[in-house]
């Protein structure tokens, strides 16, 4: 599976836009795009997933480049609730083969 | 609240002693995991599970012994634990076959090792 790359830490002010980057120049044509995110003391809990196109769901909006090495996951209307460490994944299929975390954004919204 | 339930959600254990953790799913899920996590760290596959049959080991010490008795439960067995064990242990299922199919993770069960 491909290696992804993700900033560290990320701030945004409560009620703004959240956009969380993520690099996978390495991607081959069959991988997916996953995000997760894991709020703490909690499981890692779904958020969106793509292939080529942009997706979007109740939780966020998913980007990915037209060539498909970067991606950016856009919660809207970001608020406290959304504070927590998201991973972006590339795997292929769907995760049935066990998915390989990196460290993840940690995200702390603002009041 | 999660659709994958592990107990129990706290364990405290001594290095001799034999302790179970367990994970149930009932969304007709075929595929099922389990994540090893430490403080401050990314989860870590430790071990798949397909169609009820062991699929993946990520060379995990046989001190932890997993068994899918059938396809809603999954079982850790853990057995002469050392304190680098300590960790939150989080169980995972997926729909099997076809494409894309997202992990769904339960709350983790928390094992301190004394």
């Amino acid at each position: 599976d491909a290696k992804t790359t993700q900033p560290p830490s990320m701030d945004c002010a409560e009620g703004r836009a959240a956009n969380l980057p993520c690099n996978h120049s390495t991607i081959s044509g069959n991988e997916y795009v996953y995000w997760y995110r894991q709020i703490h003391s909690q499981g890692p809990q779904y958020i969106i997933h793509g292939l080529k196109n942009n997706e979007t769901n109740e939780m966020a909006s998913l980007i990915i480049t037209e060539d498909r090495k970067s991606s950016t996951l856009i919660l809207p209307h970001a608020t406290l609730r959304d504070t927590a460490v998201y991973y972006c994944i590339v795997i292929t299929g769907g995760g049935a083969d066990g998915l390989t975390f990196g460290k993840g954004t940690h995200l702390i919204i603002q009041p | 609240d999660t659709e994958v339930t592990q107990t129990p959600k706290h364990l405290v254990m001594g290095m001799t002693n034999k302790k179970s953790l367990k994970c149930e799913q009932h969304m007709g899920h075929r595929a099922m995991y389990w994540y090893k996590q430490k403080a401050k760290k990314p989860p870590e596959l430790m071990f798949v599970y397909s169609y009820e049959k062991l699929s993946i080991n990520e060379s995990v010490p046989s001190r932890f012994s997993p068994e899918c008795p059938n396809s809603s439960l999954l079982n850790l067995h853990l057995h002469a634990l050392q304190p680098e064990d300590s960790a939150l242990y989080l169980c995972a299922s997926s729909q099997r076959g076809a494409g894309n199919q997202p992990q769904h993770f339960g709350d983790g069960t928390r094992l301190s090792i004394l």
